[in-house]
């Protein structure tokens, strides 16, 4: 069936870098895309999010940027810092607010090297 | 605010044995959801509401049941547990007018032996 998906299940990088983490989708119907953000024991914590009639969106440190001709949703995450290390999963609404909830991916699991 | 709050953090049950999950949000939002996460991979969806007094089926309901009697409130109800239903079961609410975003709360680890 349709799903949403990642590529790595884990992304290791260096204090200071950038960082990109990827997902793909294959609902064409999807109308919104958001990032959540993992730490070990929590629950999902929003991050960015960004609908289907836009290709970027920036906050802070942080940018998402939406390619609808291949499917390709990307996380930066611009001079990551010790307390980025989480899991993060996309993950994707249909039209209409969403209302019987986001499918989600299966998460990439984020390690900063010091 | 609180925000969504889960009761309780850690239970362990045995197989057959049956409980309930509570979720409290003081948002005042329309909506709530109830996810499961089993290690390696996302959220699943397994019983949603969009008001009080409504409920629907998301992606894994087999073996629970959930009730909204009050707005604030979202139960999730297992009457026989399984240990395929040892998980982390986290729920969510957000609220309506077109508004995406699902606020989370802590979890709830449970064990079925």
């Amino acid at each position: 069936g349709e799903s949403v998906g990642l590529h790595l299940p884990t992304l290791s990088v260096q204090e200071g870098d950038n960082s990109i983490i990827n997902c793909a989708y294959s609902n064409s119907a999807s109308d919104y895309f958001i990032w959540y953000k993992q730490e070990s024991g929590k629950g999902p914590q929003f991050i960015i999010d960004i609908r289907s009639n836009m290709d970027k969106r920036q906050g802070q440190r942080v940018t998402v940027l939406l390619n609808k001709t291949v499917k390709h949703l990307s996380l930066q995450i611009a001079a990551t810092q010790p307390g980025d290390s989480a899991v993060y999963f996309c993950a994707e609404g249909a039209s209409g607010g969403g209302a019987d909830g986001l499918t989600f991916g299966k998460g990439t699991h984020l390690i900063i090297q010091p | 605010n609180a925000g969504v709050t889960q009761t309780p953090k850690f239970r362990v049950l045995k197989t057959g044995q049956s409980m309930t999950l509570l979720c409290a949000q003081d948002m005042n939002h329309e909506y709530m959801y109830w996810y499961r996460q089993d290690p390696g991979m996302g959220l699943r969806l397994i019983h949603y509401s969009v008001g009080e007094g409504t409920t629907a089926k998301g992606e894994v309901p087999d073996g629970y049941n959930v009730s909204r009697l009050k707005k604030q409130n979202f139960l999730l109800g297992l009457e026989s547990a399984a240990p395929s239903q040892t998980s982390v079961y986290f729920c969510a609410s957000k609220s309506g007018g077109g508004s995406y975003e699902q606020y989370f709360g802590p979890g709830t680890r449970l064990t079925v032996t």
